[in-house]
């Protein structure tokens, strides 16, 4: 089965731009999505596909692909954005099965 | 408004079972595909099963392959989760994740509830 890599922990300053980076196989094969969750709540969809942006989510957040890497980028860090970030994509099978990377907490300073 | 609203989850002792239920509304539950994703305690998200919106179509994850079984009643517009033969490291909250309807190379969950604690422990 596929594997997802994220770095454990990211930090940014206030008001700064930072990229959060997800590498894998199947990243070659399939977009991935993005979804951050923050302490006691349920995960919360942020990018997926391409670059889409379901309704709510700011458009401080972006994302893009390239060969095997996925990252998430946030241009302008507010307090709020302070997360465990994680990706996901199918799996190379090619068929249902899916995968999350390990995910990435995320500190504005 | 999208809902999905899981129960059933509790305290449990090795080897024993559960049943976990998600209750979907605000949408045309047949016409999508649903999945259950767990997090166990201070650790990441694991995709543990999916099915089709018809329910023809199953798959697992291999850590609960044959001990668990996923199972959706449109009618009801509910979504369930088996799980048998428990282990501690079946220990987590147990969320239902509804896939969203976009490209198939896309595969997100755009809408997901706000989970169930399963522990297993004696």
């Amino acid at each position: 089965s596929s594997e997802l890599t994220q770095d454990p922990a990211v930090s940014v300053a206030l008001g700064q731009t930072v990229r959060i980076t997800c590498q894998g196989d199947s990243l070659r094969s399939y977009y991935a999505s993005w979804y951050q969750q923050k302490p006691g709540q349920a995960p919360v969809l942020v990018i997926y596909g391409k670059n889409n942006r379901p309704s709510g989510i700011p458009d401080r957040f972006s994302g893009s692909s390239s060969g095997n890497t996925a990252s998430l980028t946030i241009t302008g860090a507010q307090a709020e954005d302070e997360a465990d970030y994680y990706c996901n994509s199918r799996d190379s099978s090619g068929n249902h099965l899916r995968v999350f990377g390990g995910g990435t907490k995320l500190t504005v300073l | 408004e999208v809902q999905l609203v899981e129960s059933g989850g509790g305290l449990v002792q090795p080897g024993g079972s559960l049943r976990l239920s998600c209750a979907a509304s605000g949408f045309t539950f047949s016409s999508y595909e649903m999945n259950w994703v767990r997090q166990a305690p201070g650790k990441g998200l694991e995709w543990v099963s999916y099915i089709s919106s018809s329910g023809s179509t199953i798959y697992y994850a291999d850590s609960v392959k044959g001990r668990f079984t996923i199972s959706r009643d449109n009618a009801k517009n509910s979504l369930y989760l088996q799980m048998n033969s428990l282990r501690a490291e079946d220990t987590a909250v147990y969320y239902c994740a509804r896939d969203g309807d976009g490209d198939y190379v896309e595969g997100y969950f755009d809408y997901w509830g706000q989970g169930t604690l399963v522990t297993v422990s004696s």
